[in-house]
């Protein structure tokens, strides 16, 4: 059985300072592994995928494979940041995602 | 494209009647989902559909809760009778094949008095 696992449901962070969002996940297989995002009053939104190994607004994340682990972390978090964030999983050849139960981050002025 | 389109944005009833949500997924997108959002669970993947034909409706909660998709580009998912238990925001989504994307309608918020 697969399984996303956000262990924090409310994160508040000073502007400027590291900000780290987790994501723990359960799989026997190989996932394919999603941040997605959603602002105040916008939709549900990719905010980037593990296999793109790609920084999207400063925001960064590694799959470790030894920890399940998919952290998503940004060096200096910005008032614009502050958002509910979803970690998703997509086991191998399927279609449909996986959603943890959601981080609402708080970016402090 | 309009993205994914949902109806309605907001929906307050009482218990015992039906409701019925709409979605139309972008075109070109042959799978389309629909989840629950809420507080206490997160995002929940109630059922989906391949070219129209539903492939896993295991998340669907109980028998009052049925979803069809009659064609590529019309779905609806219905509650009856409701009970006030399934209030929550409910989401459409629709698959690009092309790149792996969820695309995400902008919910239909349902409150069950």
């Amino acid at each position: 059985a697969q399984r996303v696992t956000q262990p924090e449901k409310l994160l508040s962070v000073f502007k400027g300072a590291p900000v780290e969002l987790k994501c723990n996940y359960s799989y026997s297989g190989s996932p394919e592994l999603f941040w997605y995002v959603q602002y105040s009053r916008q939709r549900l939104q990719l905010l980037l995928r593990h296999i793109s190994r790609e920084s999207i607004k400063g925001f960064t994340a590694d799959l470790n494979k030894g920890e399940t682990s998919f952290h998503l972390k940004k060096p200096f978090a910005q008032e614009e940041d502050s958002a509910m964030y979803y970690c998703a999983l997509r086991g191998t050849g399927a279609n449909n995602l996986f959603f943890g139960t959601g981080t609402r981050l708080t970016v402090i002025p | 494209d309009a993205g994914v389109i949902q109806s309605p944005r907001h929906e307050v009833t009482e218990m015992g009647q039906e409701v019925t949500l709409r979605c139309k997924p972008i075109s070109g997108h042959n799978s389309l989902f629909w989840y629950r959002q809420t507080m206490m669970r997160g995002l929940e993947l109630l059922i989906y559909f391949n070219n129209n034909v539903p492939i896993d409706d295991s998340g669907m909660p109980e028998d009052r809760f049925s979803a069809k998709m009659p064609n590529a580009s019309f779905s609806t998912l219905k509650i009856q009778p409701s009970e006030p238990r399934d209030s929550a925001v409910y989401f459409c989504a629709s698959l690009s094949r092309n790149t792996g994307e969820l695309f995400f309608g902008e919910g239909s918020r349902l409150t069950v008095l």
